[in-house]
């Protein structure tokens, strides 16, 4: 139980074009959903709390117009990274915390980014 | 905010040794301490967690201690065997609506 999954693993793309990531809980409902970045050998950067049917909460430092965080059912969420350059290459993790209420939270696989 | 500080950064012990991971934490109303393991290019997984309201948990090789009044937990392998190779994240919550906030990491290597 308690699984995540995030489409796609692996995607390159162009600089100035957009990349959307998918993060979905498969086997519970995930009323908050957060994305993180990681950098090599770094641990994990909260860029967003993501919430069903409301905005998402950004962290700050966080640009929300270039970072799209729609989270329109209680198992799917999407990152959108608009305009995309090659400082914005990262490792993306996406988690789910189980909308009956437990504080855990259980990451997605998470999608590399690469930026040309 | 809350503050969660790791030690140490890095751990290397022989297959069969004891591993100890420290995290201290700054905010008194964090109630709630996962940790995670993360091998190589995958996905943080929960091994453990604790609520404050214990002090101690314990999963076959792998333990968490809390001290609520020092304000700091750790993470106790005993036996380490190679596979348990991997970068270890402590986090610290208030729980309720509040997010993780993750410490910087311990890499550990169990040497055969």
């Amino acid at each position: 139980g308690a699984v995540v999954s995030q489409h796609p693993s692996r995607v390159i793309c162009k600089s100035g074009t957009s990349v959307k990531i998918e993060c979905r809980s498969l086997d519970f409902q995930a009323t908050t959903m957060f994305w993180y970045r990681q950098f090599p050998k770094k641990s994990l950067m909260l860029m967003a709390t993501s919430n069903e049917g409301s905005k998402a909460t950004y962290e700050q430092g966080v640009e929300k117009d270039k970072f799209l965080i729609n989270h329109a059912s209680l198992t799917l969420s999407t990152l959108t990274v608009t305009s995309a350059h090659p400082e914005d290459s990262s490792f993306y993790i996406c988690s789910a915390r189980d909308s009956r209420g437990q504080e855990t939270q259980y990451f997605g696989p998470g999608t590399r980014l690469l930026v040309l | 905010g809350e503050n969660v500080e790791q030690h140490p950064s890095t751990l290397s012990v022989q297959e069969g040794d004891s591993a100890v991971i420290k995290c201290t934490y700054s905010d008194s109303a964090s109630n709630y301490f996962p940790w995670y393991k993360q091998e190589l290019g995958k996905r943080p997984q929960l091994i453990i967690d604790i609520r404050s309201n214990v002090g101690e948990k314990k999963d076959q090789r792998i333990a968490v201690t809390l001290n609520k009044t020092a304000k700091h937990f750790s993470l106790h392998i005993t036996e380490t065997q190679p596979e348990d190779s991997a970068v270890y994240f402590c986090a610290a919550t208030p729980g309720g609506y509040s997010t993780l906030t993750f410490g910087k990491g311990t890499m550990l290597l169990v040497s055969p």
